[in-house]
């Protein structure tokens, strides 16, 4: 159980396109969804944090125009990186809270999704 | 604000070893969980093992165990009997206790095992 599915896995896109990231809690309602952006060989770098209905909070430095977030259901969570040019190359990853079926709180990572912008 | 701390960016050991990794964290909380994540080459985030601080006993899960000393603010984790799939970056975590899953996860730079036939 506590599954998160994050698509695309990977995503090549040209500079000034928009790109869209999804990440759905297959088997649990997630109440709280975060995104983090990790370069090679380095941490995960926390960039936001949503809550269902809400608007993101989102990390210091972290532009809110350049990376829209939005938590419209208990089940999804999507990252649109506007614009891109390459320095928003990276890997992104989602994490996704709730309470699983047997009640027990779960936090669980989605695989991730490798951005390349030409 | 918290921090975490891995001061070991890689390490190596012979297969069927054992290895333990060092995370120190800093913090005003009194109450909070600490985690080991595993990232294997697939990049997929594993969690290996959790602490909540109230909890004296050290976590074990089967081959991982914690040595965790709150008032050192240190938090190890022993892979014993290591094996080849183990071979996988390896994050130390933290975060509040206020509502589990609410609060951020604030993670260390990590370190770099590799298990060696």
């Amino acid at each position: 159980g506590a599954v998160v599915s994050q698509h695309p896995s990977w995503v090549i896109c040209k500079s000034g396109t928009s790109v869209k990231i999804e990440c759905r809690s297959l088997d649990f309602q997630a109440t709280t969804m975060f995104w983090y952006r990790q370069f090679p060989k380095q941490s995960l770098m926390l960039m936001a944090t949503s809550n269902e209905g809400s608007k993101a909070t989102y990390e210091q430095g972290v532009e809110k125009d350049k990376f829209l977030i939005n938590h419209a259901s208990l089940t999804l969570s999507t990252l649109t990186v506007t614009s891109a040019h390459p320095e928003d190359s990276s890997f992104y990853i989602c994490s996704a809270s709730g309470r699983g079926r047997d009640g027990a709180n779960v936090l669980t990572f989605g695989a991730g999704s490798r951005l390349t912008v030409l | 604000a918290q921090t975490v701390t891995q001061s070991q960016p890689e390490m190596s050991v012979q297969e069927a070893e054992t290895v333990t990794l060092s995370c120190t964290y800093d913090t005003s909380e009194s109450n909070y969980y600490l985690f080991w994540y595993k990232q294997p080459p697939s990049r997929q985030m594993i969690l290996v093992i959790r602490q909540e601080a109230y909890k004296q006993q050290n976590a074990t899960e089967n081959r991982f165990s914690v040595n965790f000393q709150k008032a050192a603010k240190s938090f190890s984790l022993k892979i014993s009997d290591s094996q080849l799939g183990d071979t996988a970056m390896y994050f130390c975590a933290f975060m509040k206790h206020v509502n589990f899953g609410n609060e951020k996860l604030t993670f260390g730079t990590g370190t770099r095992l590799t298990i060696i036939p």
